[in-house]
């Protein structure tokens, strides 16, 4: 099993319509989760943490299931700039140390 | 925000030459910077933690003596890959976190990454 698992996608939903994805995780100890966005022969960039009781940034909403090991991430009202790998980065073991599934890609089309 | 730059963008290299990737952190200082490698579709895995003034620690699998690094100065690290072979052909990506990234709710800021490809 990988330690930090996402199912790759390619979502393809038009604009305006709602996308959602889970992240498995190995370790039930972990403790911080982030969902990150990587654009194509990009840099990731930190799109949310997720926190305990789940959160909303905009149209973003991360949620935390701990019982099932999984971290969601649902984006709302889909735009064409949201186009874009999300990786999910769990902080497996509570260190420094952070580790990335291999991303999720979503295609918003007009 | 915090912004980290990496130098070269993009490297291309014959077989057997030792390339040189420079991480900086531009307005914070970092005493721990981290390396990571991507290869096309797969997740970015840590390959070394770079420490200001000490040795790097590497991940398992990872050969020091053919992945150098050295962190002069608390915004700089460099990542050299000596005698680079095609299967060395990768996204190289630097990170740092200004609160110092070794906690784990630290957030990390990615420098743009450097692309290898070795012919």
């Amino acid at each position: 099993r990988k330690e930090v698992e996402q199912d790759p996608g390619p979502f393809n939903v038009p604009e305006g319509a709602t996308v959602a994805f889970n992240c498995t995780y190995s370790n039930s100890a972990s403790q911080s989760f982030f969902w990150y966005r990587q654009d194509c022969r990009k840099e990731p960039k930190l799109l949310m943490s997720v926190y305990s009781s789940g959160n909303e940034d905009g149209r973003f909403t991360a949620q935390l299931n701990r019982a099932s090991q999984y971290i969601s991430l649902l984006i709302r009202d889909s735009k064409l700039s949201d186009s874009a790998t999300y990786l999910c980065v769990v902080n497996l073991h509570n260190d420094y140390k952070l580790s990335f599934g291999a991303g999720t890609t979503v295609t918003v089309r007009a | 925000g915090a912004v980290v730059s990496q130098h070269p963008s993009r490297v291309i290299c014959k077989s057997g030459t030792s390339v040189k990737i420079e991480c900086r952190s531009l307005d914070f200082q970092a005493t721990t910077m981290f390396w990571y490698r991507q290869f096309p579709k797969q997740s970015l895995m840590l390959m070394a933690t770079s420490n200001e003034g000490s040795k790097a620690t590497y991940e398992q699998g990872v050969e020091k003596d053919k992945f150098l690094i050295n962190h002069a100065s608390l915004t700089l690290s460099t990542l050299t890959v000596t005698s680079a072979h095609p299967e060395d052909s990768s996204f190289y990506i630097c990170s740092a976190s200004p609160s110092g990234g070794t906690a784990s709710t630290d957030t990390q800021y990615f420098g743009p990454g450097t692309r290898l490809t070795v012919l």
